[in-house]
C-alpha cells in the first residue's frame, strides 16, 4: 500500500500561491494521485486527481515527476475561504483493494489576511 | 441531483443502543463508500458497494457494523450496541466504476453517550 506524508500544516498570505508536497515512496504503476479539500464539519471535496507530469484545472495543479514517488498541489493566488484540510490519498486506477482508500491527516492550510 | 445526501446529519445515542444511517449517492454512480472520521483525522475506510454488491470491507470493521445496498442505490449502515468508542463522523461517498474522484456527503455526526 502507498502509504502517504504531508507536512502536518502550512501558513500562506492572500493572494500567494501555495504548494502542498505529498510524498508516496511506495506508490504502484497502476496508482493514481488524488487531493481532496476538507473543511470543518463537511464531507471531502475532491479537487484535481493526475497519473504523471501535470495536471491544470480550474482551481488547482498538480505537478508530479517522473519518478512519481512525490506530488505538489498548487493553488494560485489563495484567498482566505481555501483556508481548510488538504488531503493527498493515492488509489488503484480501478481494480484492487480498497484498503488504500483510507486517508492520512492531511495538511492544515492557514490564509492568513 | 445536487449530489451525496446523508441522514441524520446527527444522531445522539446511549450506549448499547443500535443506530441506522443512510446515505443517498449520486445516481449515475454505481460505487458507494462508507468512512468513518474521528477529530483531527482523516477519513478511514469502512466498506464498498458496486452496484448493490459489497466488494470489500476494513478488516478493521467490527462485526457490530453491518451496511447494505439493496437496490443498487441508496445504503443503509448499522452499528449494533453502539459503544463510546464509535462516536465518529461518518462519511458517505460516491463515484463511477473507479476509485478516483469520490463525491461525498455531508456526514452525519454521531455520538455515544
Amino acid at each position: 500500500l502507498a502509504k502517504t506524508t504531508q507536512p502536518i500544516s502550512m501558513d500562506s498570505y492572500e493572494g500567494q500561491e501555495v504548494n502542498i508536497t505529498c510524498s508516496h515512496n511506495n506508490i504502484a504503476t497502476n496508482d493514481y494521485i488524488t487531493w481532496y479539500q476538507q473543511f470543518p464539519s463537511q464531507g471531502p471535496r475532491f479537487i484535481i486527481q493526475g497519473y504523471k507530469t501535470k495536471v491544470t484545472n480550474e482551481v488547482a495543479s498538480l505537478f508530479i515527476p517522473a519518478d512519481r514517488k512525490s506530488s505538489t498541489l498548487s493553488l494560485p493566488r489563495v484567498s482566505l475561504s481555501d483556508t481548510a484540510v488538504y488531503y493527498c490519498l493515492v488509489v488503484p486506477i480501478s481494480s484492487g483493494s480498497a484498503r488504500q482508500l483510507t486517508f492520512g491527516s492531511g495538511t492544515q492550510l492557514t490564509v492568513l489576511p | 441531483d445536487t449530489g451525496v445526501s446523508q441522514d441524520p446529519r446527527h444522531k445522539i445515542t446511549k450506549r448499547g443502543q443500535n443506530v441506522t444511517f443512510r446515505c443517498d449517492p449520486i445516481s449515475e454512480h454505481n460505487r458507494l463508500y462508507w468512512y468513518r472520521q474521528t477529530l483531527g483525522q482523516g477519513p478511514e475506510f469502512l466498506t464498498y458497494f458496486q452496484n448493490e454488491a459489497q466488494l470489500e470491507k476494513s478488516r478493521l470493521l467490527s462485526d457490530r457494523f453491518s451496511a447494505e445496498r439493496p437496490k443498487g442505490s441508496f445504503s443503509t449502515l448499522e452499528i449494533q450496541r453502539t459503544e463510546q468508542g464509535d462516536s465518529a463522523m461518518y462519511l458517505c461517498a460516491s463515484s463511477f466504476p473507479h476509485f478516483a474522484e469520490q463525491y461525498f456527503g455531508p456526514g452525519t455526526r454521531l455520538t455515544v453517550t
